[in-house]
């Protein structure tokens, strides 16, 4: 089947600096890809959705100067998360849908990036 | 506005025992799918079974059963004979029309006992 890779998959950084996470579909082109976002013990979050070529378009409460998108090829997005705090610790999560079956449903998720900002 | 409302948020069977998760589910689109996921302890998400919404006839695959009856909103996801390694959390989620977005429920996790 279709894989979503995502890099890292665990990263640690330092309070004010900038983690960038990779989403990747390793077989298949997705125009669209969907960040979310899961702090522990609690449900998936959609962040943003991510449009190849254009701006992403962000979930209400969501800053969109915080976590910064591109999506600069059909394969690839990226999610950096600029100036990181602790309160950003968390597991982020992309999805991708196939440009060739966007008509039936098929959505694919990546393996996750858990972030830890000390 | 979608929503997805997974009222279990735990549950402990023993080993073997039958169980079901429900997964009650709002939309104002005719055309939607919904999704179940299993997320083991390691985090990434296990896709389970996708449903579109004209396709109401139920569903199993070895231990796993879904009932999706749209009179009552309601997916819901059955195994049978659980074993220690269906120990999860269980996500059901909707994607409406085109499902430019996916909404999860808060999901269930499940204890199976040796």
């Amino acid at each position: 089947g279709a894989v979503v890779s995502q890099h890292p998959s665990w990263v640690i950084c330092k309070s004010g600096t900038s983690v960038k996470i990779e989403c990747r579909s390793l077989d298949f082109q997705a125009t669209t890809m969907f960040w979310y976002r899961q702090f522990p013990k609690q449900s998936l979050m959609l962040m943003a959705t991510s449009n190849e070529g254009s701006k992403a378009t962000y979930e209400q409460g969501v800053e969109k100067d915080k976590f910064l998108i591109n999506h600069a090829s059909l394969t690839l997005s990226t999610l950096t998360v600029t100036s990181a705090h602790p309160e950003d610790s968390s597991f982020y999560i992309c999805s991708a849908r196939d440009l060739g079956q966007v008509g039936t449903g098929e959505l694919f998720f990546g393996e996750g990036s858990r972030l830890t900002v000390l | 506005a979608q929503k997805v409302t997974q009222a279990q948020t735990e549950i402990s069977v023993v080993e073997k025992e039958d169980v079901t998760l429900d997964c009650v589910y709002e939309t104002r689109d005719t055309t939607y799918y919904l999704f179940w996921y299993k997320q083991p302890p390691s985090g990434e998400l296990v896709f389970l079974i996708r449903r579109n919404s004209f396709d109401e006839q139920n569903e199993i695959s070895g231990r796993y059963s879904w009932n999706f009856q749209k009179s009552t909103s309601s997916f819901n996801f059955t195994i049978t004979a659980s074993q220690v390694v269906d120990s999860a959390v269980y996500f059901c989620a909707l994607g409406e029309g085109g499902y430019q977005k996916v909404t999860f429920g808060t999901g269930t996790k499940l204890q199976v006992i040796p």
